[in-house]
């Protein structure tokens, strides 16, 4: 069965500072997907990649899928206390099949 | 923005009844699905479904889950009898053809 894992498991960083959370598969990654939860709340959908060595951005937040397909980066710039929540990342792990299996996440605390 | 509802968010229940969790996709969305989130562990994925039946589930979703879509917005969840182990919260999403999962907030299900 596919699995995800995520590092680190919790981050804590200074306001402004820049970080990065990883998620690895142990098999190839036909879709993945970054969302975000805030603690006993929903999980809002930030980024899908589907493409090896796609990248895609939306305001401070850079997504990767590498080209191997087998792992994938999120990258936040200049960190705000909006920012902070737990990371998911989540695939499908197969062409046709549409259920995600997501990672432990990451807990992100960012200090003002 | 269009957005997936649950309701209710809160549902307490004595072990051994009925429940029956709600959800409204978004309305031009075509594919449901339910996972789960026991507290502290992974998002869980349980069920799919599209043109009116089951097109995925998981070892999770045994004969006492169920789901329906009753008319052409809600979709439900319902679990027979239930366990202590299946207090969790329960996530809707909904999606188009090979397009990110929108999740609702959750129905955080409590048996006593």
């Amino acid at each position: 069965s596919q699995e995800l894992e995520q590092s680190p498991q919790s981050l804590i960083v200074q306001e402004g500072k820049n970080l990065t959370i990883n998620c690895t598969s142990s098999k190839t990654l036909y879709g993945l997907y970054w969302y975000k939860q805030k603690y006993g709340e929903g999980l809002i959908f930030l980024m899908m990649l589907q493409k090896g060595g796609e990248e895609k951005s939306h305001e401070k937040i850079t997504a990767k899928l590498d080209e191997k397909k087998q792992q994938s980066s999120l990258h936040i710039t200049a960190s705000q206390p909006s920012h902070a929540g737990t990371y998911l990342c989540g695939a499908v792990r197969s062409g046709s099949a549409r259920q995600l299996t997501f990672g432990s996440g990451t807990q992100l605390t960012v200090l003002p | 923005e269009p957005e997936v509802t649950q309701t209710p968010s809160h549902q307490v229940t004595q072990m051994g009844q009925e429940v029956i969790l709600r959800c409204v996709p978004i309305s031009n969305h075509l594919y449901f699905y339910w996972y789960r989130q026991i507290l502290g562990q992974k998002v869980e994925f349980l069920v799919s479904f599209y043109n009116n039946e089951i097109s995925e589930k998981s070892e999770i979703f045994d004969d006492q889950f169920s789901v329906e879509r009753p008319d052409g917005s809600n979709f439900t969840l319902k679990i027979r009898s239930t366990k202590l182990e299946d207090s969790a919260m329960y996530f809707c999403a909904s999606s188009l053809y090979n397009q990110p999962q929108h999740f609702g907030d959750g129905t955080r299900l409590s048996i006593l």
